[in-house]
């Protein structure tokens, strides 16, 4: 079945840096476009960050670009985002998810469990 | 930017109610509408895709109507595990967006 894992979150002071992963499997990792989502405390979804197969077609929020970078090793079956100049208002459960619909926008059938980052000095 | 509001922001029903969820667009997004579920300490799970289609597993109870700017799900019978948040997102253009949920309650 499919499943998908994230790790690296943690308590970073504002300025510093964190990388996430996110293992996938039961599926064909090299096939899918995958994505980045985030919760904030209390609130909504907001997505972050989108990675087509191959790692060459990239977007961002407007909220993290210059600042996050998505990547991926389909070697590895697995999805990164290094997170540099963090600030308090990225403090959030982040969660990776597999994308659909592909050819207009996205939306996501597989989400992993989440990984929580806080931001706080 | 495509805005999604979601109303209410709080249904209070009770089990076997019929519960009625709305998604507004801020402009068109034909029928590129999704719908999540998500309960606390979970990660939201996808009900229905591209504004009518369900998702692998979910139960007949859960229909997904509408097309351009105006959408709803309608949960036909509230069972107990139906009390959670509700999500709708678009993908009709980038950047991609969510509503600000609908919380459905135990009245």
């Amino acid at each position: 079945q499919v499943q998908l894992v994230e790790s690296g979150g943690d308590l970073v002071k504002p300025g510093g840096s964190l990388r996430l992963s996110c293992a996938a499997s039961g599926f064909s990792f090299s096939e899918e476009y995958m994505i980045w989502i985030r919760q904030a405390p209390g609130k909504g979804l907001e997505w972050v960050s989108y990675i087509s197969n191959d790692g060459n077609g990239i977007k961002y929020a407007d909220s993290v670009r210059g600042r996050f970078t998505i990547s991926r090793d389909n070697a590895r079956n697995s999805l990164y985002l290094q997170m540099n100049s963090l600030r308090v208002e990225d403090t959030a459960v982040y969660y990776c998810a597999r994308c659909r619909g592909l050819g207009n926008g996205a939306y996501f059938d597989y989400w992993g469990q989440g990984t929580r980052v806080t931001v706080s000095s | 930017e495509i805005v999604l509001t979601q109303s209410p922001a709080t249904l209070s029903l009770s089990p076997g109610q019929r519960a009625t969820l709305s998604c507004r667009a801020s402009q068109s997004v034909s029928n590129y509408l999704s719908w999540y579920q998500q309960k606390p300490g979970q990660a939201p799970r996808l009900l229905i895709y591209d504004a009518f289609n369900r998702a692998t597993g979910i139960p007949a109870r859960f229909s997904g109507s509408g097309s351009g700017t105006d959408f709803t799900l309608i949960i036909s019978s509230l069972e107990p595990e139906d009390f959670a948040v509700y999500y709708c997102q678009q993908r009709s253009n980038w950047p991609l967006s969510f509503g600000g949920g609908t919380k459905v309650e135990i009245k």
